[in-house]
């Protein structure tokens, strides 16, 4: 079953606004991690964050994790065409990792 | 370094029939996964291998078997194939299991 659930399922911004979609997850976790995929490609790692950590940016990513509502956010700061993607989270517990639905972001030029 | 490869890419197959994808890393890591992804739905893990000989079952074996006998190479078989087979089947790997996977380009599948 899908521990991670995201949303919401579709997003619409224009370009060089900020995007943000949330995860819920049912099961304490060891870390979260947040993945992009482009059209018919592969899932590309973009962050992980650790149960202990409470916030953590990279480049224009800012992942925030909340354990005691079991929910993390990932914001995509002054977003670009290039960005979209569709955007999932995994949480890592027992050996693997568990796959939300995804969020769909287009950003608009 | 080529990362994470599948092969093939793409296969269409009659109900019934066997087929097995091969994924190849050549980044010496220990775990391997694979994935089958359907519309509207994120991934769901199908085997993984914490190790070269050894594999683990995940959400969704039925209808699937692997091997893993070489540390590099992660192999998923189907041996009778039906429709509800019909997906995108992504291998991963990764140094160890709570660190970031890496994922290869994917493999469509149809089973007619």
């Amino acid at each position: 079953s899908q521990q991670g659930e995201e949303d919401p399922q579709a997003l619409s911004i224009q370009e060089g606004e900020n995007a943000t979609m949330n995860c819920s997850y049912k099961t304490s976790i060891n870390n979260l991690q947040w993945y992009r995929q482009n059209s018919g490609r592969g899932l590309v790692h973009l962050i992980l964050i650790r149960s202990n950590e409470r916030e953590k940016h990279s480049g224009r990513l800012r992942v925030t994790l909340d354990t005691s509502k079991k929910s993390s956010s990932l914001l995509i700061t002054a977003s670009r065409a290039a960005d979209t993607a569709s955007y999932f989270c995994a949480t890592y517990d027992d050996y693997k990792l568990s796959f939300g639905a995804g969020t769909t972001v287009t950003v608009r030029a | 370094n080529a990362g994470v490869t599948q092969t093939p890419k793409f296969r269409v197959l009659k109900t019934g029939q066997s087929m097995t994808l091969l994924c190849a890393q050549d980044m010496n890591h220990e775990y391997m996964y694979w994935y089958r992804q359907d519309p509207g739905m994120g991934l769901r893990l199908i085997h993984y291998s914490v190790g070269e000989g050894t594999t683990a079952k995940g959400e969704v074996p039925d209808g699937y078997n692997v091997s893993r006998l070489k540390k590099q190479n992660f192999l998923l078989g189907l041996e009778s194939a039906a429709p509800s087979q019909t997906s995108v089947y992504f291998c991963a790997s990764s140094l160890q299991g709570p660190n970031e996977q890496f994922f290869g380009p994917g493999t469509r599948l149809t089973v007619l």
